[in-house]
């Protein structure tokens, strides 16, 4: 069965600092697929990046960035210079061969200005 | 860009009655999901539809049921409602079951009374 922990409930920040948010995934499969999404209070969940498992290169996209180690099961991802609009819940998945997701519990992440 | 649209968007149900909730994919997506999300906690699969056919089923009650019809879109219905159905419903779609990322709707809010 696949497994996706996010060991933070909440993390607080003030605007302009970087925040770092963990995730550990376990799988059988050894194609497979990751995700983080941003819920904002209004509720929608915005997709912002997929890794594949078969590339391990960490990459940079704006204010995203991302560390991916198979060799840890983790998958992390890291805001920087946060602004108050990054305040969401974030949520880690993992996806199954079948398509669907199986999503960690997510992390609330709350910046003040 | 077109994004996957659900209504409606918010449903006030009384106990034992049903609802019918609809999802139109983006354009060319050919899979859908359901997904449920109970407050503070994180989104659980229902179920899924490739070509119209059913895909991959996850905790989905038997009173609650769904399809694909040839137009792409789908449709969750849901009998003798209970409070504890009370939630977020999602609809996400992609392209490839097996390669895609998941773009979700804005959601449906279920409120059970």
């Amino acid at each position: 069965a696949q497994k996706v922990t996010q060991a933070q409930t909440e993390i607080s920040v003030v605007e302009k600092e970087d925040v770092t948010l963990d995730c550990v995934y376990e799988t059988r499969d050894t194609t497979y697929y990751l995700f983080w999404y941003k819920q904002p209070p209004s509720g929608e969940l915005v997709f912002l990046i997929r890794r594949n498992s078969f590339d391990e290169q960490n990459e940079i996209s704006g204010r995203y960035s991302w560390n991916f180690q198979k060799s840890t099961s983790s998958f992390n991802f890291t805001i920087t210079a946060s602004q108050v609009v990054d305040s969401a819940v974030y949520f880690c998945a993992l996806r199954d061969s079948w398509g669907k997701l199986q999503f960690g519990a997510g992390t609330q992440v709350v910046v003040t200005p | 860009a077109a994004g996957v649209i659900q209504s409606p968007r918010h449903l006030i149900k009384e106990k034992r009655e049903t609802a019918t909730l609809k999802c139109y994919p983006i354009p060319r997506h050919d899979t859908v999901y359901w997904y449920q999300q109970g407050p503070g906690q994180d989104p659980q699969f229902l179920i899924s539809f490739y070509e119209k056919m059913q895909s991959d089923k996850g905790s989905i009650p038997d009173r609650f049921s769904a399809q694909q019809f040839s137009d792409y879109h789908s449709e969750l219905n849901m009998s003798s409602l209970e409070l504890g159905d009370s939630a977020l419903y999602f609809c996400a779609s992609s392209r490839d079951r097996g390669q895609e990322t998941q773009y979700f709707g804005p959601g449906t809010r279920l409120l059970v009374l």
